[in-house]
């Protein structure tokens, strides 16, 4: 079993649709956890970072940790044609390596 | 600021051969990490580098090696490349490579070995 899971998707949505996209994991070390947003050929692209468990918002995004549950989401409200991208869970304790997830491919079509 | 730079942007070798890859991290980030982004497996960590030491390494052959040097650049080769080896590498830099300093990215130089 892989310790962080995100379902590959892919996900369309209409634009304006509020999309909801999914990481689990399984090592209770983790600490950190961020979300990253991949366009085709290119590197992937801090959106947001959470310490611990609770709420995170910036503009549209919202992102969301539950460590009981192991647990984390990124919500985008209103989306647009161009958040259409891969988006990459990603997670860490405080010293180890960064784990991502396989990514969830996005396409929000007008 | 500028950010993440590496370079080439695009590798084509052959079998057998060996391919340096390089990366300037943002100014200021001592931590440089690389890791390997193909479809099937995702991002696969290969190594952190911060101040010229290798602190962390992950699953992967001694074929692939990197170092740091004292301007925070890094570098990673790649010796008897194979078929397998064909991905994108990615190089990812922080101020100090512990859990609350994120990683910024490059975008990459896309390897294709024939």
């Amino acid at each position: 079993q892989k310790e962080v899971e995100q379902d590959p998707g892919p996900l369309s949505v209409p634009e304006g649709a509020i999309v909801s996209l999914n990481c689990t994991y399984s090592n209770s070390a983790f600490q950190y956890f961020m979300w990253y947003r991949q366009y085709s050929r290119k590197g992937p692209e801090l959106l947001m970072y959470t310490y611990s468990s609770g709420n995170k918002e910036d503009g549209r995004f919202t992102a969301q940790v539950d460590k009981s549950s192991k647990y984390i989401s990124l919500f985008i409200r209103d989306s647009q044609p161009s958040d259409s991208a891969t988006y990459l869970c990603a997670m860490r304790g405080n010293t180890d390596k960064l784990i991502f997830g396989t990514g969830t491919r996005l396409q929000v079509f007008p | 600021k500028a950010g993440v730079t590496q370079t080439p942007r695009y590798l084509i070798k052959t079998r057998g051969q060996q391919v340096t890859l390089s990366c300037s991290p943002i100014s200021g980030h001592r931590s440089v990490s690389w890791y390997q982004q193909t479809p099937g497996q995702g991002l696969q960590f290969l190594f952190e580098y911060f101040s010229e030491t290798q602190r962390n390494k992950g699953n992967f052959p001694g074929r692939f090696s990197g170092r740091q040097f004292s301007n925070s650049r890094s570098e990673m080769n790649v010796s008897t490349l194979e078929l397998g080896d064909s991905a994108l590498y990615l190089c990812a830099s922080s101020p100090a490579g512990t859990g609350d300093s994120p990683l910024h990215f490059g975008n990459g130089t896309r390897l294709t070995v024939t």
